[in-house]
């Protein structure tokens, strides 16, 4: 399995919005509505932010949002605040074993 | 509050074993709601899916990892751990454990550890 395609870095200045894509293949992302969006403050856990494409776990601001489109998933970030920047990972069931994306590195100008 | 903390050696020697247990408190790992994975995390890279446990009997891997790991769980201990076999540099990462939910689609893992750096060396 490859990992998913996630660019490298996305940025946006405060009270922007900003999408990040995860492109799979109809393998992964494709396949199957269960994709999760995770966010990573420098020396932390991942937090998890979007799960099943669209759904926000409690507690999430609903600042955050996902979707999917084909093969291509899409984090949105609206109203961009300074601690929202982060790296972002995208994951996605892929039949009887998970797989991630490389990363997205989120900069708020 | 669900709390998992990561235990084992900082430092393993290349082609040895490394191993790995997470301590699960504030709730059961024998709950049939959830599951328990473990992943990885490079320096500096992205985060790798090593392996997930269910009930302590029906188990995935990473298909690239699959010949050297080893994921089993201990109700008893509240804890699941993991051994991954004749390791190199390329092993060095932070590993983290997770609690997992819908095992049926490897759904989204919601509570994890604070991860712990393992480092492969001579």
């Amino acid at each position: 399995q490859s990992a998913l395609t996630q660019p490298p870095s996305a940025s946006g200045s405060p009270g922007q919005s900003v999408t990040i894509s995860c492109t799979g293949t109809s393998s992964d992302v494709g396949g199957y509505n269960y994709v999760s969006w995770y966010q990573q403050h420098p020396g932390k856990a991942p937090k998890l932010m979007i799960y099943e494409v669209n759904k926000r776990p409690s507690g999430v601001p609903d600042r955050f949002s996902g979707s999917k489109s084909g093969n291509t998933a899409s984090l949105t970030v609206s109203g961009l605040q300074a601690e929202d920047e982060a790296d972002y990972y995208c994951s996605s069931y892929a039949g009887s074993s998970l797989v991630f994306g490389g990363g997205t590195r989120l900069t708020v100008l | 509050q669900l709390q998992l903390q990561e235990s084992g050696p900082g430092l393993v020697k290349p082609s040895e074993t490394l191993s790995l247990t997470c301590t699960v408190s504030g709730g059961s790992i024998s709950s049939s709601y959830y599951y328990w994975g473990w992943i990885r995390q490079p320096p500096g890279k992205g985060l790798e899916w090593i392996g997930s446990i269910y009930y302590g009997e029906r188990i995935y891997y990473n298909p690239s990892l699959k010949s050297r790991v080893t994921i089993s769980m201990d109700t008893s201990k509240n804890q699941f751990s993991l051994r991954l076999s004749s390791v190199t540099a390329a092993d060095t990462a932070v590993f983290y454990c997770a609690r997992g939910r819908n095992w049926n689609y490897l759904e989204r893992f919601d509570y994890w550890g604070q991860g712990t750096l393992v480092t492969v060396s001579s």
